[in-house]
């Protein structure tokens, strides 16, 4: 599976837009680009992938640059419950091989 | 509805001991994951099942680690003889395709 680079952390204020930066530029073809998130003492929970288009659901965005290099995942309106730790994940096979990912803190 | 459960929630183990930990995942769900996540740092994947069948098992760290799930649907990972580098939350995740894993809260062994 292709490498993912982050930001180690970054900070968003409650209500604005949080948008996180991810590098995959070896990705392969065949590989997703998934994003899950990881909030204190919890198991990491699914927000969004996609391969080359832009992705939209409940919880976030996704936009794929066109030669599919990097993504940014974007929390529209943050809240402080979206305050955890964001993994970037390139995924060709079952498994989901994790960085140390973004965390996040969004403040008052 | 009910998600993954995995119990016991926190063990703490004596270094030597033998420990089994158990992932009830959601029902209907094909796939199971388990994986390992030391303090600090991402989850590092351990193995997967298909049904009954363990179709990887790259990531056990040595053969003290086993796992299984006899039925297709719940399963167990077994540490013998624990050292204190298995301390870590142990995570099991159950997936119905490809498109999304649901994690369970994890549990959090610990050996002294």
């Amino acid at each position: 599976d292709a490498k993912t680079t982050q930001p180690t952390s970054m900070d968003c204020a409650e209500g604005r837009a949080a948008n996180l930066p991810c590098n995959h530029s070896t990705i392969s073809g065949n590989e997703y680009v998934y994003w899950y998130r990881q909030i204190h003492s919890q198991g990491p929970q699914y927000i969004i992938h996609g391969l080359k288009n832009n992705e939209t659901n409940e919880m976030a965005s996704l936009i794929i640059t066109e030669d599919r290099k990097s993504s940014t995942l974007i929390l529209p309106h943050a809240t402080l419950r979206d305050t955890a730790v964001y993994y970037c994940i390139v995924r060709a096979d079952d498994k989901l091989i994790f960085g140390t990912g973004t965390r996040l803190q969004v403040f008052p | 509805g009910a998600g993954v459960s995995q119990s016991p929630r926190y063990k703490v183990a004596k270094r030597g001991q033998d420990v089994a930990l158990r992932c009830d995942p959601i029902s209907g769900h094909v796939s199971l994951f388990w994986y390992q996540q030391a303090l600090g740092q991402g989850p590092e994947f351990l193995t997967y099942f298909q049904n009954e069948a363990q179709l990887d098992k790259s990531g056990l760290p040595s053969d003290r680690f086993f796992a299984e799930r006899p039925e297709g649907s719940v399963s167990t990972l077994k540490i013998q003889r624990t050292q204190q580098e298995d301390s870590a939350v142990y995570l099991c995740a159950s997936s119905f395709n490809r498109d999304k894993q649901y994690f369970g809260p994890g549990t959090r062994l610990t050996v002294t």
